[in-house]
């Protein structure tokens, strides 16, 4: 059974643009939501989290905004960049037990 | 502060053989995770310890997989045998507590021909 559902599977934007990815969870218990960047033959690395007390957290160029009441949260990255290019996972959590979406692949355009 | 370390990198074997992976956690990290990321999936959990007790394994194939960690400091995972569906890059996470930020290593990528 499929917990995250994440999308889209990849995606490219220009420089300076503003990548969205979206995730959906099942289950209603979940209380911790990251996003982990992965470059290619790095583990991923945690990128920002949220608790479901709140609807949106800014660190930088990258903003969480969560809606509780649909199941969704998503990621956006202002002024995307090169650098950005990476695989981006969305994860869900109750206690410490990560569940990961599928993964987006970003690629940024110069 | 060093990262986690994961060896071998790469690794290709046949179907049937046996595999084992290494990885030494971040410096007083109670908490260590071995996870399945098979191409183009997110990670999966296989199982967690806290210092050498296992946590969860409810999603460790036990009939062919094996972890421990010895001294609650590093921890290998083995295969035996190896299954063409077991193509997949094995990732070690370490934490200094459950419920704290989890960091992982490069990961073995692992191929069964």
């Amino acid at each position: 059974q499929q917990q995250v559902k994440q999308s889209p599977q990849s995606l490219i934007v220009q420089k300076g643009g503003i990548s969205i990815i979206n995730c959906a969870y099942e289950n209603t218990a979940f209380d911790y939501f990251p996003w982990y960047q992965q470059f290619p033959g790095k583990g991923p690395a945690l990128l920002i989290a949220i608790r479901p007390d709140v609807s949106e957290k800014k660190e930088g160029r990258f903003t969480i905004s969560f809606n509780k009441s649909a199941k969704q949260f998503s990621l956006h990255i202002m002024d995307s960049q090169p650098g950005d290019s990476a695989t981006y996972f969305c994860a869900a959590s109750r206690g410490n037990k990560l569940v990961f979406g599928a993964g987006t692949i970003l690629r940024v355009k110069s | 502060e060093a990262g986690v370390a994961q060896s071998p990198r790469y690794k290709i074997i046949e179907k049937r053989q046996s595999v084992a992976f290494w990885c030494n956690p971040i410096s007083g990290h109670a908490t260590l995770y071995w996870y399945q990321q098979i191409l183009g999936q997110g990670p999966k959990l296989l199982i967690q310890f806290q210092n050498n007790g296992v946590v969860d394994d409810s999603q460790l194939p036990k009939d062919r997989f094996s972890a421990e960690r010895l001294k609650g400091v590093d921890s290998t995972l083995k295969i035996q045998p190896a299954k063409l569906e077991d193509s997949a890059v094995y990732l070690c996470a370490s934490s200094l507590e459950a419920y704290y930020e989890q960091y992982f290593g490069p990961g073995t990528r692992l191929t069964v021909t």
